[in-house]
């Protein structure tokens, strides 16, 4: 059973700061990771994807990837109060284009 | 202007009853996708679809039906086999199946009682 684990939170950080979202995934063959932020009662949007080990950088966002370790991470820079939502993490697994998601990590980003 | 549509938003149904979800997308996507969230939890894969006339169950397809007749349209029949359908409904697309970036309409919030 291919999981993707996220901590729930919610993860608070003041106006200004760095946000720091974190997901493990088991399946040591997958290939493809993906960011998406949920605001309340909307669907998902993407934000970001990273497909090799390293750091992808989009504005503000920040997506880091560590296969070895099968950990990926998220960080926001200068957090803003409308990046308060949950962060869902997907991941596809090894032949498979079929996304995994995890369950979540609600931001609070406090003015 | 391109993108994914769900209709309707809220939907309410009596138990017993079977309803269909409505996707239509714009994008020339040939990939689309069936999911459900429900409170607290990450988004399950019910079924999916790579090319007009082909479909695949997901995760948890009992219960659901769907059909891929045109390359815009992925309606999703949710039948009364279905325990629990009272959930949030997700259809998303992507260019093929093997580009795995999924793109998501506004969704359809299902109610049976």
């Amino acid at each position: 059973q291919k999981e993707v684990e996220q901590n729930s939170g919610p993860l608070s950080v003041p106006e200004g700061a760095i946000a720091s979202l974190n997901c493990t995934y088991s399946d040591r063959g997958s290939q493809s990771f993906f960011w998406y932020r949920q605001y309340s009662g909307k669907s998902p949007e993407l934000i970001m994807f990273i497909y090799s080990n390293g750091d992808k950088e989009d504005g503000r966002f920040t997506a880091q990837l560590n296969k070895a370790s099968q950990y990926v991470s998220l960080l926001i820079r200068d957090s803003q109060p409308s990046d308060s939502a949950t962060y869902l993490c997907a991941v596809t697994g090894a032949g498979s284009y079929q996304l995994t998601f995890g369950k979540g990590t609600k931001l609070s980003v406090i003015p | 202007d391109g993108g994914i549509t769900q209709s309707p938003k809220y939907l309410f149904r009596k138990e017993g009853q079977n309803v269909t979800l409505s996707c239509e997308q714009n994008l020339n996507h040939d990939a689309m996708y069936w999911y459900r969230q429900d409170p607290g939890q990450g988004l399950r894969l019910i079924y999916y679809s790579q090319i007009v006339n082909d479909f695949q169950k997901g995760d948890i397809a009992e219960g659901y039906s769907v059909s891929r007749e045109k390359k815009e349209s992925f309606p999703l029949t949710v039948t009364s086999a279905q325990k629990n359908p009272t959930a949030f409904y997700l259809c998303a697309s992507s260019i093929t199946a093997a580009t795995y970036e999924q793109y998501f309409g506004p969704g359809t919030r299902l109610t049976v009682t």
